[in-house]
Formats: C-alpha cells, structure tokens, sequence
C-alpha cells in the first residue's frame, strides 16, 4: 500500500463546474496535509494547507480533512482551463525531523 | 525575497561522474527539503534540514548520495558515482514553522 494515493486521472470537468480531488493516507500520525499544483515542466507551487479535521476555504478553493478515515480532498469551484494541471496531496509528519510524502497526483483537464 | 533558487538548472553527466547541486532557500526559512521527481510521479522525499541539522533522511541517502546545509543558509546535495537511474528533477524546498513548503524551480539532471 502505498503512503499516500491518489487516482491518477485523468478528471475532465467542463469549464465552471466542480472539480473534485481526493487523496488517502496510510500513516496516522501524519499531522498536516498540502495541496500542490504542478504544471507540466514546472515545479509544484502550494495551494493549501490544512492542519485540523473539517473544512478550509480559500477563493474557489476548499480543503476538506478526515483524520478518522485518513482522507483529504480538494475542490476546486468555478473551474477554468487555467486550472488544468497535475494536483498532487503531501502528507507532513514528524518523527525526529520533518518527512513530507506525496502522492503521484491526479491530472485534472478543464475543458472549455 | 526571490524564492528558492537551485543551481544548475540542467546538468548533463557521463555515468560514473559526480554532481554536485546548490539550494539557497528563502532567507527567512530554517526548513529545507530536497526531493527527486521522475515522469509520472509526486516529488520523493530524500532529507530534511532544520538549520544546518540533519534530522530526516530517506534510505537513498545512505548510498551515493548526500547533502549538507553547513552554514543553516544554502545546501549542497551530491551524487557519487552517477547511473543512469539518477536522472531525474532534483527539487529543493524550504519552509518557515508552518511546514508550507515553496519550491525552487528544479535541476534537471541527465546521465548519459
């Protein structure tokens, strides 16, 4: 199993609608948790953080966590072809030192 | 502030050879974190500096590989002995206490 998964895509959604991410993780005592949106040939760039369990709003966007069922995910409102890219979830722990694991990211397509 | 910046941005090596790559992070940040990325995949963690300690590091880093941040400001990751495999992004980040983690723009490393 992997430490943290993702569904690879690609999510195609028309341009305006809701774009829907979701990452698992593995390890319990991960303590925060990023959203990071990578174009292609460049490096990631952070959109959120999100530390407690519940909802956080930030523009069109929205991290939700669940630490009982170790799930995180992303919305997206409002989708633009702008937005299209790779969304990779990071998993934060520390154990000594700070270890941050990322998923393989999902590819997401906004169709215009 | 300018952000992380790497250096090289490209490094073509012959298999065999040694590389070198700089990292100056965001000067305000005490957290810094390399990773490699192939095609397809989410960064892989390979270690972790709070100041110039090294608390974190990945099995990788037992082998060819190794970095240091001797002065807590800019740091320095190395491969001996290069293969093929090798080639890949290398990406540096850093972070302030929040762990949100802001990226430099990558070295691209060939090994041909």
């Amino acid at each position: 199993q992997k430490e943290v998964e993702q569904n690879s895509g690609p999510l195609s959604v028309p341009e305006g609608a809701i774009a829907s991410l979701n990452c698992t993780y593995s390890d319990r005592v991960s303590q925060s948790f990023f959203w990071y949106r990578q174009y292609s040939g460049k490096s990631p760039e952070l959109i959120m953080s999100i530390y407690s369990n519940g909802d956080k709003e930030d523009g069109r966007f929205t991290a939700q966590l669940n630490k009982a069922s170790q799930y995180v995910s992303l919305l997206i409102r409002d989708s633009q072809p702008s937005d299209s890219a790779t969304y990779l979830c990071a998993v934060n722990r520390y154990t000594g030192g700070f270890k941050t694991i990322f998923g393989a990211g999902t590819r997401l397509f906004v169709k215009a | 502030d300018t952000g992380v910046s790497q250096d090289p941005r490209h490094k073509i090596t012959k298999r065999g050879q040694n590389v070198t790559f700089r990292c100056d992070p965001i000067s305000e940040h005490n957290r810094l974190y390399w990773y490699r990325q192939t095609l397809g995949q989410g960064p892989e963690f390979l270690t972790y500096f709070q100041n110039e300690a090294q608390l974190e590091k990945s099995r990788l880093l037992s082998d060819r590989f190794s970095a240091e941040r001797p002065k807590g400001s800019f740091s320095t990751l190395e491969i001996q002995r290069t293969e093929q495999g090798d080639s890949a992004m290398y990406l540096c980040a850093s972070s302030g206490r929040t762990n949100e983690q802001y990226f430099g723009p990558g070295t691209r490393l060939t090994v041909t």
